[in-house]
């Protein structure tokens, strides 16, 4: 069964810093991975998308995230992170056969100081 | 212009009453789907529907009925609500297997007393 891990709870970084948020996940095939924020109040929305192809992928917001195969990791990452990039982070996995289903990680509720 | 908007916000209701949450999507999409995220932030799919036809149905109580008039549209009905179903219900479309990004609507925060 596919399952997607974040490590992290909390991360807490100063403004200006550099960024990575890790991701783990479970799947016999290459899976479909996405990273999604959600802001307070807010819906999810989709920073990044896996699905074939080149390894980095770019996102928007200035996010990128690299699929490892090896690893089975898709850790999203940026260089130098704003007071605006505080939210909740998840990532999540969608089987290629049925990608209908996604299944979303626990989250990472990252914190920026000033 | 909202992509994917449901209504209301925010329900605030009584044990053992009947509710229903409304989502939209202007996408043109083929597929709706009803997450439901609890106290701890965890997002879990409760239901899919691709073109009016139920795809996906978590073992979500029968208390949940999902209703889709039309591929636009996903409603949700809760009937006998318990305290156990506060959380925020995201609803979410995509365009089907071949594009599976899901653009999620901003909730609706259900609180039980």
């Amino acid at each position: 069964a596919q399952s997607v891990t974040q490590p992290d709870i909390h991360i807490t970084v100063s403004e200006g810093a550099s960024l990575e948020l890790r991701c783990n996940y479970s799947y016999g095939a290459t899976p479909y991975l996405f990273w999604y924020v959600q802001s307070p109040g807010q819906g999810l929305q989709l920073l990044l998308k896996y699905f074939s192809g080149d390894t980095l992928v770019q996102g928007i917001k200035g996010f990128e995230a690299e699929f490892k195969r090896s690893q089975s990791s898709f850790n999203l990452r940026k260089p130098s992170v704003h007071w605006s990039d505080a939210a909740e982070y998840f990532c999540a996995v969608g089987a290629t056969y049925n990608t209908d289903k996604l299944i979303f990680g626990t989250g990472t509720r990252l914190q920026v100081f000033p | 212009d909202t992509a994917v908007s449901q209504t209301p916000k925010y329900l605030v209701t009584q044990m053992g009453n009947d509710k229903s949450i409304k989502c939209e999507q202007n996408l043109g999409h083929d597929t709706m789907y009803w997450y439901k995220q609890d106290s701890k932030k965890f997002l879990k799919i409760m239901f899919s529907y691709n073109n009016k036809e139920l795809i996906i149905n978590e073992t979500v109580p029968n208390r949940f009925s999902p209703k889709s008039p039309d591929k636009a549209h996903l409603n949700l009905h809760i009937n006998s609500l318990e305290l156990g179903d506060s959380a925020v219900y995201f609803c979410a479309s995509s365009q089907g297997f071949d594009r599976p990004s899901q653009h999620f609507g901003d909730g609706t925060r259900l609180s039980i007393l």
